[in-house]
């Protein structure tokens, strides 16, 4: 069973505030990495899929890196407003190499962002 | 295209009894996923299904089943329920190609 770690487990910061949050994963056998936002009453949201080493995705004010060699992804928010708060989950598919649909997720980083 | 819908939303059961909760995924996306949240463990894989057949399994109990139709709708039964049944459970669905899931509202199931 693949152990997914994502710390810290929650975060407060002021609006225009610029953070940033870690997933640990297993290194070995690694197929790809998830990260959702999921708001409050809402379904969660996909944000990025990434495969490669030294892969760095954007969207908007969010980016995140990925080093498959000591199984780590950081996820950053730049200038963070109030409408970033969520909990952040990073998720890698649990058989590697297998199906992307069934994601192990980690506990999630919760952050709130105050006006 | 709509989006991936789960009935019923919210749902409330006595111990003992069983349950069905259904996902219609997105056109075109043939494999549907369910995960369980709860505030202690977090989201947790239950089940995939692909074309009908189920794909992966995870660690649950042989009480918790699934199944998935040729339009790709799915189902997912509990059966003999628990106080710690108690949970939202999530269903989402992805093409075979893409390797996006996209997650309906959910199913808030209470057991009394």
């Amino acid at each position: 069973i693949l152990n997914v770690e994502q710390s810290p487990q929650s975060l407060h910061v002021q609006e225009g505030d610029s953070t940033n949050f870690t997933c640990s994963f297993p290194s070995s056998n690694f197929y790809a990495l998830h990260w959702y936002r999921w708001e409050t009453a809402k379904s969660p949201e996909a944000l990025f899929v990434m495969t490669l080493n030294g892969d760095e995705k954007k969207k908007g004010r969010i980016s995140a890196t990925l080093n498959t060699k000591e199984g780590y992804s950081y996820l950053y928010i730049k200038g963070s407003q109030p409408e970033d708060s969520a909990t952040y989950l990073c998720a890698p598919p649990g058989d590697y190499g297998g199906s992307q649909g069934n994601l192990i997720f980690g506990k999630g980083t919760k952050l709130s962002v105050k006006p | 295209k709509a989006g991936v819908t789960q009935t019923p939303r919210y749902l409330i059961k006595t111990r003992g009894q069983q349950v069905t909760l259904s996902c219609s995924p997105i056109s075109g996306h043939r494999s549907v996923s369910w995960y369980q949240q709860t505030p202690g463990q977090g989201l947790q894989f239950l089940f995939e299904y692909f074309s009908e057949t189920q794909r992966n399994k995870g660690n649950f109990p042989g009480r918790f089943s699934g199944r998935q139709f040729s339009n790709s709708r799915s189902e997912m039964n509990v059966s003999t329920l628990e106080l710690g049944d108690s949970a939202l459970y999530l269903c989402a669905s992805s093409t075979d190609t893409s390797y996006e899931q996209y997650f309906g509202p959910g199913t808030r199931l209470t057991v009394t």
